[in-house]
Parts: C-alpha cells; sequence; structure tokens
C-alpha cells in the first residue's frame, strides 16, 4: 500500500512550548490529510482536515489557535501543538487519502506520542 | 458517516479462522464498508473495503450481506500478530470523506 511517514514518533517537551509533527505521503499525492488524536485506550478521534493549499477544517471542541495544521505541499501536512500543557499529551496520527480505481482509501502514518511534562 | 456496531472483544485461536462481525443497518447506498486495524502504539492499517459484492485480499476476505446490513471480516488463519483492535467502517466514497473511528473490536489471538 501506499506509505505515509510521520515524524517523530515520540517526544518530550515542556509545558509551554511548541510542537511540530510531519506528516509525509511518500509515493503519493495527497489532496487532503486527516489528523487524529487517541488518549490510552479510546479510539481514534477526528481533529481536523487539512487541505492542500488552504484552512483545515477542524470539528468541533478542537481549538483551531492551539493546534494549528499547514498543508502548504502535496505531500506534507504539518500539526503544531502549540503552548502544549499535560492534558494535550496523547497519541497523534496522520492519515492521507489515496485515490485508486476511484475508491479513496485513507493510510495512516505510524503517529507520534507526545508527553508534556 | 453511518454508525456501526461490533462486539468489544473476541478471541481467537491461532491457525483457526477469525469471523468478526460488524453491523451497519442504516448503511446508505453509496457507502462503502471499510476494515482498518491497529495494533498497539501504532497507526491503523488498511484490511479490506466493499460495497455489495464478497471481496478477498492477501489479508483477508469481506463478506456483506445482501440486505448490506451487516458484514463479516474473515482472517482465514490468525496468527499471534493478527492480535490488534479491528475497525468496521462506513463511508461514502468518490470524495475525500473522512473516517470515524467506533469502538471497534479487539481480537486476541491466542497459542
Amino acid at each position: 500500500g501506499a506509505v505515509v511517514s510521520q515524524h517523530p514518533s515520540w517526544v518530550i517537551c515542556k509545558s509551554g512550548t511548541s510542537v511540530k509533527i510531519e506528516c509525509r505521503s511518500l509515493d503519493f499525492q495527497a489532496t487532503t490529510m486527516f489528523w487524529y488524536r487517541q488518549f490510552p485506550k479510546q479510539s481514534l478521534m477526528l481533529m481536523a482536515t487539512s487541505n492542500e493549499g488552504s484552512k483545515a477544517t477542524y470539528e468541533q471542541g478542537v481549538e483551531k489557535d492551539k493546534f494549528l495544521i499547514n498543508h502548504a505541499s502535496l505531500t506534507l501536512s504539518t500539526l503544531t501543538v502549540t503552548s502544549a500543557h499535560p492534558e494535550d499529551s496523547s497519541f497523534y496520527i496522520c492519515s492521507a487519502s489515496f485515490p485508486k480505481d476511484r475508491v479513496e482509501k485513507l493510510f495512516f502514518g505510524s503517529g507520534t506520542q507526545l508527553s508534556v511534562l | 458517516d453511518a454508525k456501526t456496531t461490533q462486539p468489544t472483544s473476541m478471541d481467537c485461536a491461532e491457525g483457526r479462522a477469525a469471523n468478526l462481525p460488524c453491523n451497519h443497518s442504516t448503511i446508505s447506498g453509496n457507502e462503502y464498508v471499510y476494515w482498518y486495524r491497529q495494533i498497539h502504539s501504532q497507526g491503523p492499517q488498511y484490511i479490506i473495503h466493499g460495497l455489495k459484492n464478497n471481496e478477498t485480499n492477501e489479508m483477508a476476505s469481506l463478506i456483506i450481506t445482501e440486505d448490506r446490513k451487516s458484514s463479516t471480516l474473515i482472517l482465514p488463519h490468525a496468527t499471534l500478530r493478527d492480535t490488534a483492535v479491528y475497525y468496521c467502517i462506513v463511508r461514502p466514497t468518490g470524495t475525500a470523506s473522512k473516517l470515524t473511528f467506533g469502538t471497534g473490536t479487539r481480537l486476541q489471538v491466542t497459542l
């Protein structure tokens, strides 16, 4: 299947700092990428939809000023957690849309474990 | 997205077939059934999808009932590495529409 690379795999930061997570589609162009968050023993929760060249669409309850999403190219989307606090500690996962035969599949990155001290 | 209902957990002996059911009684005509799985601390992995016909690939088979209100994912010879949470999702295609994850089925494959 198509490859989605996510970096870093894990990050530890101090409270109040910002953290950037990168999501790349390695062998295809993705006009749309999605960002999810997952707390321990819970399912994935969609945070936002990222469209290349336009503003991201955030799900209800997700603070757009705190979770900055940039999708500057067809192969790269970034999520920046600004002024991180311990409650932002979570597993963040990106996915990219891969259209084939007019039926879309979403492929996922390996995730980023964020721990805020 | 239409909602799906899956059992919370299932066990399966290694080497046996694992049959994971999913109910999606409110599925619309333009919605596909997708299956993903998530192994602990990893991103979800695409398994298979279908519209109304049964589908098979190198990973699994997907059986969809004639009325499309339910489906079954079949792992023909489960191994320990198939231990994961399996998500059944219905989603319209043709556009870049999001995947909404439910709680899934936690499959435990045992010796």
